[in-house]
């Protein structure tokens, strides 16, 4: 089945630790995103790829880092410069954008900063 | 700049309607979104309207866009307890924009 799938589903880490957070999809999709979710604030993007070996800055990209080697992968690494990056983080992929196309979303990760 | 607006909270009992708002500010979104997030999952897309439609139906959803207003709503016919879920509206122009999410509880 195609689709977008993300792991670990639950992430502990202790503080000044880097984390890399997986996302891959089968969807044949150019397009991949990484989406910050915090309670009441919807969802905000951190990186997006619009194809292999090329990414772009998001409104909150400070303290993160992404890589897109492969058009399937795009994994994103919270950094120990991140002041606070407990949260719920979305990866989602699109054909290129050509309006009215959905993004298509995996499961989340959720991080625990201990 | 951009932004969307949603109340964050509404509660309905079964088989009512519920109606959720939303506001935004990009007059050149060219289409809106409905996105729907069950508990401790992804968004999955309900539904979208283009930005030169008034209206749009789907079974028990119904979509009313006010563009003089930029105003966005979502209608959900005889709402049922599995309609629980946090309701993301988003408007695509350069980018997808999402407002903050309206929590949508039913009571039976």
């Amino acid at each position: 089945d195609g689709g977008i799938t993300q792991s670990p589903k639950y992430l502990f880490r202790k503080e000044g630790q880097n984390v890399t957070l997986s996302c891959e999809q089968n969807l044949n999709h150019d397009a991949m995103y990484w989406y910050r979710q915090d309670p009441g604030q919807g969802l905000r993007l951190i990186y997006y790829s619009q194809i292999v070996n090329d990414f772009q800055k998001g409104d909150i990209a400070e303290g993160y880092s992404v890589s897109r080697e492969k058009k399937e992968s795009f994994p994103l690494t919270v950094t120990s410069a991140q002041k606070n990056p407990t949260a719920f983080y979305l990866c989602a992929s699109s054909a290129p954008p050509r309006g009215g196309d959905e993004q298509f979303f995996g499961p989340g990760t959720r991080l625990t900063v201990l | 700049g951009e932004d969307v607006e949603q109340s964050l909270f509404l509660s309905v009992r079964e088989g009512d309607s519920s109606v959720i708002n939303c506001t935004y500010t990009d007059s050149s979104s060219t289409y809106l979104y409905w996105y729907k997030q069950e508990p401790g999952a992804g968004l999955q897309l309900l539904t979208y309207i283009f930005s030169n439609m008034d209206m749009k139906q789907d079974q028990r959803l119904t979509v009313l866009l006010n563009k003089k207003d930029k105003h966005l709503s979502l209608r959900i016919a005889d709402t049922q307890t599995g309609d629980s879920a946090i309701y993301f509206c988003a408007e695509m122009g350069g980018k997808l924009i999402f407002g903050q999410g309206t929590e949508l509880s039913v009571k039976p």
